[in-house]
């Protein structure tokens, strides 16, 4: 089945600089690509979205970008503020399957934004 | 206000006690999931919805039974709990149609002594 790598564990970064974690998956058929933000004591926030068909998508301060070839996914964070201290997940699922919408989490991204 | 719900936030049991886990949505929703998340792990997905008593299992059902008997209700239920099951579990919903995008409650710390 599919397998989520998410890269690095743990991130700091300074206010103001940009950061990036990548997660790569193993399944050609993966189809919907997710970034969730998850703030402490709290559940999982949906930050951006990406299907197959499109490969970047632009948020309020962070870009995500899918590379299929490496099947790769990344979200840049830029111009990193202490609001964006969180842990992010990646999540991926494909369009077909046993479990219709099943979604394969990374292991998660320790983000702390130093002033 | 589109809202999961989850209760109690925090648990604390007894190995071989039993456990009851309450998620509730308003949006509607006919899917349903419950995950737990451990450190380095990410989310595993424990048992999915489809709808009132239509249930399957996810990755890691063992030790888990769960029951739907309302639309808006979804339990997870640990019948004799053990010390590794202490996690963090997470409920989420989703349309039956748009079972990629999923919302998610704040989640309940179960830890079992």
């Amino acid at each position: 089945g599919e397998q989520v790598e998410q890269r690095p564990p743990h991130l700091s970064v300074r206010e103001g600089d940009s950061a990036v974690i990548i997660c790569t998956y193993t399944d050609p058929n993966s189809y919907y690509f997710f970034w969730y933000k998850q703030e402490p004591g709290a559940g999982l926030q949906l930050l951006m979205k990406v299907f197959s068909s499109t490969e970047i998508n632009e948020g309020q301060g962070f870009t995500v970008l899918l590379n299929k070839k490496d099947k790769q996914l990344s979200l840049n964070l830029t111009a990193a503020h202490p609001g964006d201290s969180a842990v992010y997940f990646c999540a991926v699922s494909a369009q077909t399957g046993g479990l219709s919408g099943k979604l394969t989490f990374g292991e998660g991204t320790q983000v702390t934004v130093i002033s | 206000d589109m809202k999961v719900t989850q209760m109690p936030r925090y648990l604390i049991k007894r190995m071989g006690e039993n456990v009851l886990l309450e998620c509730g949505q308003d949006m509607s929703h006919e899917t349903m999931y419950w995950y737990r998340q451990d450190p380095g792990l990410g989310l595993q997905l424990i048992y999915i919805s489809y709808d009132v008593d239509s249930n399957s299992e996810g990755d890691i059902p063992k030790g888990y039974r769960v029951s739907r008997k309302k639309r808006e209700h979804f339990s997870l239920i640990l019948d004799s709990a053990k010390t590794n099951q202490t996690s963090v579990y997470f409920c989420a919903s989703s349309f039956r149609d748009r079972e990629h995008e999923q919302y998610f409650g704040p989640g309940t710390r179960l830890t079992v002594l």
